[in-house]
C-alpha cells in the first residue's frame, strides 16, 4: 500500500456520461497530480494541485476538471465521455509543490467507456 | 526544453543475467532524474532518484543508475535479473528552475525468461 488511495478501482460507463474519480494523497503530502495512461498515448500529465490551488496544467481536455479540497483529497471530473477516454487514471502525491522529490502513485482507476 | 528518451521499448533477459535499461535526457538546467517501475495492473513505484548528489544512485530491489552528464544518460542496471523484475520501467526527468515540469519516458517493458 503506497498510502495514496484512489476510488473506485474500476468504472464502466456509457458515452456521454459524467464520472468522478477520487484520490486521497499520502498523509502529509500537499501536492496531488493526475495522470492518464493509455496504450496509444502512454502516461500523460493532466493537472496538479498544491494545497488546494491549481499549480500546473498538462494535456487536460476542457471536458475534464479537477479540484483539491481543504482536507487535501482531490477529485477528477470527466464529462461527456467518449470511447477514447477509456484509460487508467492515476493520482500521485508529493510533499513539495515542485516535482523534484519524486511522487507516490496510487493504484489507479480503470475507466471503460462503452 | 526538456525531454527524455528510453532507447528500448522492450528488453528481454534471462533470469540471473544483468539488466540494462537505457535512458537519455535533455535539459537546459540541472535536472532531477527518476526511475519508476509499474507491475501489471499496479500503480507506479519509485525505484530511485538522482537530485545532484552522488552520480551513482542505488535504489530498491538491487537496481542502480548512474548519472552521466557528458553523455546525458541515466541508465538503469541490475546485476542479476529475477522473475519478479518483469514489469514496465519509466525514466523521468524533472526540470528546474521556474516552472517545474516532470516528463515521463515512453517506458521500457522488461521480460525475464526462466
Amino acid at each position: 500500500d503506497s498510502g495514496v488511495t484512489q476510488t473506485p478501482k474500476h468504472l464502466i460507463t456509457a458515452t456521454g456520461q459524467r464520472v468522478t474519480l477520487r484520490c486521497s494523497p499520502r498523509s502529509g503530502d500537499l501536492s496531488v497530480y493526475w495522470y492518464q495512461q493509455s496504450l496509444d498515448q502512454g502516461l500523460q500529465f493532466l493537472i496538479q494541485y498544491y494545497n488546494g490551488e491549481e499549480r500546473a496544467k498538462g494535456n487536460i481536455l476542457e471536458r475534464f476538471s479537477a479540484q483539491q479540497f481543504p482536507d487535501l483529497h482531490s477529485e477528477l471530473n470527466l464529462s461527456s465521455l467518449e470511447l477514447g477516454d477509456s484509460a487508467l487514471y492515476f493520482c500521485a502525491s508529493s510533499v513539495a509543490e515542485h516535482s523534484n522529490y519524486g511522487y507516490t502513485f496510487g493504484s489507479g482507476t480503470r475507466l471503460t467507456v462503452v | 526544453a526538456q525531454s527524455v528518451t528510453q532507447l528500448d521499448s522492450h528488453v528481454s533477459v534471462s533470469e540471473g543475467t544483468p539488466v540494462l535499461l537505457r535512458c537519455n535526457y535533455s535539459s537546459s538546467y540541472s535536472p532531477s532524474l527518476f526511475w519508476y517501475v509499474q507491475h501489471p495492473n499496479k500503480g507506479l513505484q519509485l525505484l530511485l532518484k538522482y537530485t545532484s548528489a552522488a552520480t551513482l544512485v542505488k535504489g530498491i530491489n538491487g537496481f542502480e543508475a548512474e548519472f552521466k552528464k557528458s553523455e546525458t544518460s541515466f541508465h538503469l542496471t541490475k546485476p542479476s535479473a529475477h522473475m519478479s523484475d518483469a514489469a514496465e520501467y519509466f525514466c523521468v526527468v524533472s526540470d528546474q528552475p521556474g516552472g517545474f515540469k516532470t516528463i515521463f519516458g515512453a517506458g521500457t517493458r522488461l521480460f525475464v525468461k526462466a
